[in-house]
């Protein structure tokens, strides 16, 4: 069945840029968007973006764009997001989920599998 | 400030049924289908309902969701102590071009 297996834990200083990878299996990559979902110690979760892996195209939050960027190689069914310009109130666990959707798109979507979770911890 | 509105906690003794609320607007339960997760303490999220009131395969049928208009909720029937977890709903939301949560349940089996 899928499968999302994230990188480890990530330790960054204030300013600095945090990558996070998402090994995808048990699937067809390219079948499925990729979302990422961030959780702050004790906090709900907060959507931060998707990407589509076939043609690589992402929508991304309001309020990470300019600083959240996601790639993916297709030959590792890996996904990609990188963080620039860490503060600390990015402190948080990153996951990232695979989309389940039907014919009507957006409006039936649902997230199944999750990877593991990333902590990133941003501290001098 | 979650687009969805969840009460911060809920209870209940085993056995009991208990309900989690989820209130939302026309932009995303009004016209999407809520999902459910749960998410045990230190682990990731997991798919509970999808599609307002599907169960993935291996989630009993003690939990079961709803939906009617701006509004959905969760019941879970015959609480057991391993129930015990943050609940979040999650729906598609159609004027901010984004997946929204709510800011999730906490359950207690007392």
């Amino acid at each position: 069945q899928a499968l999302m297996v994230q990188s480890g834990a990530e330790v960054k200083n204030p300013g600095a840029s945090v990558k996070v990878s998402c090994k995808a299996s048990g699937y067809t990559f390219t079948g499925h968007y990729i979302h990422w979902v961030r959780q702050a110690p004790g906090q709900g979760l907060e959507w931060m973006g998707w990407m589509n892996p076939t043609n690589g195209g992402t929508i991304t939050a309001q309020k990470l764009q300019g600083r959240f960027t996601l790639t993916r190689d297709t030959s590792t069914n890996t996904a990609y997001m990188e963080l620039s310009r860490l503060r600390s109130d990015d402190t948080a666990v990153y996951y990232c989920a695979r989309e389940v959707a039907d014919s009507t798109g957006t409006s039936g979507l649902f997230l199944d599998p999750w990877g593991q979770g990333t902590l990133v911890t941003v501290s001098s | 400030q979650s687009a969805l509105t969840q009460p911060p906690s809920a209870s209940g003794a085993p056995g009991q049924r208990v309900t989690i609320s989820c209130s939302g607007s026309n932009s995303n339960i009004g016209t999407n289908s809520v999902n459910w997760y749960h998410q045990l303490p230190k682990t990731a999220p997991k798919l509970l309902i999808s599609r307002n009131n599907q169960r993935p395969s291996g989630v009993p049928n003690r939990f079961s969701g709803s939906k009617s208009g701006t509004s959905a909720s969760l019941a879970i029937s015959g609480l057991q102590s391993e129930d015990e977890a943050d609940y979040y709903c999650s729906a598609w939301d159609d004027s901010l071009n984004a997946v929204v949560f709510g800011g999730g349940t906490k359950l207690t089996v007392l």
